[in-house]
């Protein structure tokens, strides 16, 4: 099974509004990114993280890898977010980032 | 940010045919690794390297070669090409040591094998 399983695949926002995205590890994670690829197919990272938290802007994101899992929130959505997310996380120092499939959201007025 | 440059950006080949991508990372990173992005699969690891001359398999390797020459240099290698590696191809590099493993991406070669 995957390893890195994200949810939900698709988000369908208006612009203002407040969301959250997940990825689940059945790896035991120690570290993990976030990233955002958008509509040219760029990708950006948003992220990196150790156990706890982190902010920029409007984007909040937290990982607990006592229960395997991430939290990417997204507060007053704006056009500019629309994209596919990303999470990959690392397990133990063996710098062999995995990824999930990614969340495909879009921001409309 | 992190500088990580591909080439090229569009390769169209044909089945049998070889082909070579070309990444340069110049921020001294020690890792560099080859992704594939297939719809429905995310971005999944061919190959990766922790420094000149050093090779680690990933997890889709077959069908792949990879070579680091210089700490800055990492090729892929498709020696028989076949439509089943027609796919968009990205590079990043990573510092490698703990608490310095944030992943920078090129922005990707596009392969289509006909």
């Amino acid at each position: 099974g995957d390893k890195v399983k994200q949810s939900p695949s698709a988000l369908s926002l208006q612009e203002g509004t407040n969301s959250a995205l997940r990825c689940n590890f059945s790896i035991a994670a120690t570290t993990v990114q976030w990233f955002l690829q958008n509509p040219r197919g760029s990708l950006m990272n948003l992220f990196y993280l150790v156990p706890g938290t982190k902010e920029n802007g409007r984007l909040k994101s937290a990982f607990d890898s006592k229960e395997s899992y991430s939290t990417l929130h997204i507060r007053d959505a704006q056009l500019e977010d629309s994209g596919t997310y990303f999470c990959a996380a690392e397990k133990g120092g063996n710098y062999k980032p995995t990824f999930g499939k990614g969340t495909s959201l879009v921001v409309h007025p | 940010e992190a500088a990580v440059t591909q080439s090229p950006r569009n390769k169209v080949t044909v089945t049998g045919g070889n082909v070579t991508l070309s990444c340069r990372q110049t921020n001294s990173h020690n890792y560099m690794y080859w992704y594939r992005q297939d719809t429905g699969h995310g971005l999944r690891l061919i190959h990766y390297s922790y420094g000149a001359g050093n090779l680690q398999i990933g997890d889709v390797p077959d069908g792949y070669k990879a070579t680091r020459t210089t700490q800055e240099d990492f090729f892929l290698l498709l020696e028989l090409a076949s439509p089943s590696q027609t796919s968009l191809y990205f590079c990043a590099s990573s510092g490698g040591q703990i608490s310095n493993e944030r992943l920078f991406f090129g922005h990707g070669t596009k392969l289509s094998v006909l």
